[in-house]
């Protein structure tokens, strides 16, 4: 049973580009939440997709989109990227809505320079 | 809001002895109540969970947690640690079936150290 898996693992990027980071929620689970994790610091949440919506958002600024597919993955896309966009971000999945169990990925570390 | 603190950032046990992570919750209603521990570089694991019932919960890797509604707290104990439990702890509180606030709410983390 494969559990959640994320992509890419490392990425760099420069100020001011855009990145698409990319989730597959563990079988069976058709909920996926994304938390940025700067370094020192717990997990803060950005949003949450369920049925191909957005169902809560975090205190992050509009730069921070995201998308779920049909088949349940996801995509976190950061436009206009700035230096304290640099973190360790993580794919969270978990079945149906409410704040239950929610098993995390690996996460992808992104640095912006 | 929900909150959670953590009050120890780090803490060293020697292998072998008893451990205790301490967690502190602020939630207006029935919290449901998590521990995860992240190694170095990875993602977070599961350690137990509490919604509801007995407030004395077990979980993997021999680690337990007690749930006390009157002091708002939910710590982490185990009994007899080992090399291998070294790594980052985090408390989490969620609002369970709160229509609209399915997010968990994270503490800063206690970081382990276990000596020899």
């Amino acid at each position: 049973d494969a559990g959640v898996t994320q992509s890419p693992t490392h990425l760099i990027k420069t100020r001011g580009q855009q990145v698409t980071l990319r989730c597959s929620p563990k079988s069976g689970h058709d909920t996926v939440s994304w938390y940025q994790q700067a370094l020192g610091q717990g997990p803060q949440f950005i949003f949450q997709y369920y049925e191909e919506e957005e169902r809560q958002r975090g205190n992050f600024p509009d730069r921070f989109s995201g998308h779920q597919f049909p088949n349940y993955s996801s995509e976190l896309n950061v436009n206009a990227l700035l230096l304290g966009d640099s973190a360790l971000y993580l794919c969270a999945s978990s079945f149906g809505t409410g704040a239950y169990e929610q098993y995390f990925g690996p996460g992808t570390r992104l640095t912006v320079t | 809001a929900q909150s959670v603190t953590q009050p120890d950032i780090h803490i060293t046990v020697s292998e072998g002895a008893s451990l205790e992570l301490r967690c502190n919750y602020s939630y207006g209603a029935t919290p449901y109540l998590f521990w995860y521990v992240q190694s170095p570089g990875q993602g977070l694991q599961l350690l137990l969970k509490y919604f509801s019932g007995d407030t004395l919960v077990q979980g993997i890797k021999g680690f337990e947690a007690e749930f006390k509604r009157s002091q708002s707290s939910f710590n982490l104990r185990k009994p007899s640690v080992h090399w291998s439990d070294a790594a980052e702890y985090f408390c989490a509180v969620g609002a369970g079936s709160d229509f609209g606030n399915e997010k968990l709410t994270f503490g800063t983390g206690t970081r382990l150290t276990i000596i020899p």
